[in-house]
């Protein structure tokens, strides 16, 4: 099956603090990539959906200029938190929809894991 | 997007069939019903899908009711790998992004 990855993992960084997360398909082209967070013991939330050379398009409530999307080409999306804060501490996962499947089944990162001290 | 509702939590037995129901009263006739599990600190992992009739994979199987209103997903032999939450989520064809709702906590017990 069609793989993403998620790199890092995980990562600690201070307040005040920009860290980058990338999203990648590995074996598949994704014209589009959805961005979601997870705090602990709730469901995902999507915060945004990513088109390969486009603008995000952004979730009500989701601030674009805190959370820089790029997705520059098929298969990389890259997800920049800036100025981190403790708050924004979470579970960070991104899926992506292949061009080739006719179902649309989307397939998922396995999550990056924020902690912001 | 259609909303679902599912129950928080479910137990099962080890080796025994789950039975994890979904309502979704709202769909509407383009929707299909989209099943995927997360385990802990893991990204969701797709199960199955259907849009009228039942469907199986080699994951599980996918039972909508002819009104389309509910659907039941049945893993046929439960493991302890299937603890997990399992989400039901109804969306379009058109590949927007899944609405994930609360889901159900399963937890298999030996």
């Amino acid at each position: 099956g069609a793989v993403v990855s998620q790199h890092p993992s995980w990562v600690i960084c201070k307040s005040g603090t920009s860290v980058k997360i990338e999203c990648r398909s590995l074996d598949f082209q994704a014209t589009t990539m959805f961005w979601y967070r997870q705090f602990p013991k709730q469901s995902l939330m999507l915060m945004a959906t990513s088109n390969e050379g486009s603008k995000a398009t952004y979730e009500q409530g989701v601030e674009k200029d805190k959370f820089l999307i790029n997705h520059a080409s098929l298969t990389l999306s890259t997800l920049t938190v800036t100025s981190a804060h403790p708050e924004d501490s979470s579970f960070y996962i991104c899926s992506a929809r292949s061009l080739a499947e006719s179902s649309y089944e989307q397939y998922f990162g396995p999550g990056t894991r924020l902690t912001v001290t | 997007d259609a909303k679902t509702t599912q129950p928080t939590s479910m137990d099962c037995a080890e080796g025994r069939a789950a039975n994890l129901p979904c309502n979704h009263s709202t769909i509407s006739g383009n929707e299909y019903v989209y099943w995927y599990r997360q385990i802990h600190s893991q990204g969701p992992q797709y199960i199955i899908h259907g849009l009228k009739n039942n469907e199986t994979n080699e994951m599980a199987s996918l039972i909508i009711t002819e009104d389309r209103k509910s659907s039941t997903l049945i893993l046929p032999h439960a493991t302890l790998r299937d603890t997990a939450v399992y989400y039901c989520i109804v969306g379009n064809n058109a590949g927007n992004m899944l609405t994930f709702g609360g889901g159900t906590r399963l937890m298999v017990k030996p």
